[in-house]
């Protein structure tokens, strides 16, 4: 079964460091997005994309956060300069269309952890 | 103002008996979608089911089954025979449809714990 995979599973880094998670979506999905899930909190939408540009972005993602699909396949979020507020659980998720029945795909998450 | 509310943070249920977990919605939508999710410990997130708001029917897969009450924007999660593994938290989401795009938007979860 198709599947979203993203790396690394958990990455830990310094406050001020630039973090890149990496997210391979399925295949044939033409949406993407970006959550984050503060531990133990509710899961937050931080940005979702079509056609190689942002359609939508909430409060969270601000001037530190981009995203990128560089090649096709991989579907990248990028922080500057990560906070210690930064840690928590973020998950890329795809869908094949807009609306339908159609779930919202989830890949197994990374941890970020900024010390 | 809140979208999606789980009215229930924790839950306790019998191994083998029936458990309802709470999910109300707001939206002035007249098309929309509503997912449940399972989240376990691990941390990854398992689509369960999913409802549509002209579906005429409550969704049910397996020992999954949804109580819609649209009138009432309701969109309860009925997990029967309740097993050890079913212990996980449990979002509730709906989906927002946008011009050029879609967003999930998630309750804040109820935490289910199965006894045995």
């Amino acid at each position: 079964e198709p599947e979203v995979t993203q790396t690394p599973s958990h990455q830990v880094t310094q406050m001020g460091q630039e973090v890149i998670l990496r997210c391979v979506p399925i295949s044939n999905h033409l949406y993407f997005y970006w959550y984050r899930q503060i531990l133990g909190q509710k899961v937050e939408f931080l940005v979702s994309f079509y056609n190689n540009e942002i359609s939508e972005k909430s409060e969270i993602f601000d001037d530190q956060f981009s995203v990128e699909r560089p090649d096709g396949s991989n579907f990248t979020l990028k922080i500057r300069s990560t906070k210690l507020e930064d840690s928590a659980m973020y998950f890329c998720a795809s869908t094949p269309r807009r609306g339908g029945n159609t779930e919202a795909f989830f890949g197994q998450g990374t941890r970020l952890t900024v010390v | 103002a809140q979208k999606i509310t789980q009215t229930q943070p924790g839950m306790f249920v019998q191994e083998k008996e029936a458990v309802t977990l709470d999910c109300t919605y707001d939206t002035s939508d007249q098309s929309y979608g509503l997912f449940w999710y399972k989240q376990p410990s691990s941390g990854e997130m398992i689509f369960l089911i999913y409802q549509g708001s002209y579906d005429e029917q409550n969704a049910t897969e397996g020992r999954y089954s949804l109580n819609f009450q649209k009138a009432r924007k309701s969109a309860n999660l009925v997990i029967s025979a309740s097993q050890l593994g079913d212990s996980a938290m449990y979002f509730c989401a709906m989906r927002e449809v946008w011009n050029y795009g879609q967003n999930f938007v998630f309750g804040p979860g109820t935490r289910l714990s199965v006894l045995p």
